[in-house]
């Protein structure tokens, strides 16, 4: 079956790292999604992996990915408070099929 | 490249009465997809086309809610009679086919009163 976690609180300081995780069940996973969402707004789409990749790295955002353990993380570094908000993890089976989304990770950013 | 937009950003209705959204995909995407989201939860998906054909649509997709892309562009997704768990944020996505990333609009906030 298909199910996404997440911890749904994190905080940090302006100017350290966020860690942002992730578990997913389907091993039949191919691309899996952050998204990020303002409050009030749709999704905006940060990044996204193929399952045959262990890293992508995008400017301050570092996705890891361990297909054994089914977890993906996202590193934002230098957070500011800019970056406060809800990252969405989503994961599509097969790259071909609708999205199905944790229920998100509220960061907050304390200046 | 104006985004995916949503029309209205805001509805708010009377309990029984039907409500009719709109969606215009970013330009030359063939896929469209329709997703809820409520208060505290990620998005759970709708339904979704391929150009004009409805490919998929979820258990959550009663018989009050109907879609539809009648030419392979804009979508619109009506909810009839309506109740007050139909409260929520309805967003809809578009791609540029199979194996592409989904890009959301900012969506319709449904109030029921």
């Amino acid at each position: 079956g298909e199910d996404v976690e997440q911890s749904l609180f994190l905080s940090v300081r302006e100017g350290d790292s966020s860690v942002i995780n992730c578990t997913y069940t389907d091993s039949s996973s191919t691309y899996l999604y952050w998204y990020k969402q303002e409050p009030g707004a749709g999704l905006q789409l940060l990044t996204y992996i193929f399952s045959n990749m262990d890293m992508k790295q995008d400017q301050r955002l570092t996705v890891l990915l361990n297909k054994k353990d089914k977890h993906l993380s996202l590193r934002i570094a230098d957070t500011q408070t800019g970056d406060s908000a809800i990252y969405f993890c989503a994961e599509s089976i097969l790259g071909n099929t609708p999205l199905v989304f944790g229920k998100g990770t509220r960061l907050s950013v304390i200046a | 490249d104006t985004g995916v937009s949503q029309d209205p950003r805001h509805k708010i209705t009377k309990r029984g009465q039907n409500v009719t959204f709109r969606c215009d995909p970013i330009s030359e995407h063939n896929r469209l997809y329709w997703y809820r989201q409520t208060l505290g939860q990620g998005p759970e998906f709708l339904t979704y086309f391929q150009n004009e054909a409805q490919l998929e649509k979820s258990r959550l997709l009663s018989d009050r809610f109907s879609a539809e892309r009648p030419k392979g562009s804009f979508s619109t997704l009506e909810i009839q009679r309506t109740e007050q768990g139909d409260s929520a944020m309805y967003l809809c996505a578009s791609s540029e086919g199979q194996n592409q990333p989904q890009h959301f609009g900012d969506g319709t906030r449904l109030s029921i009163l």
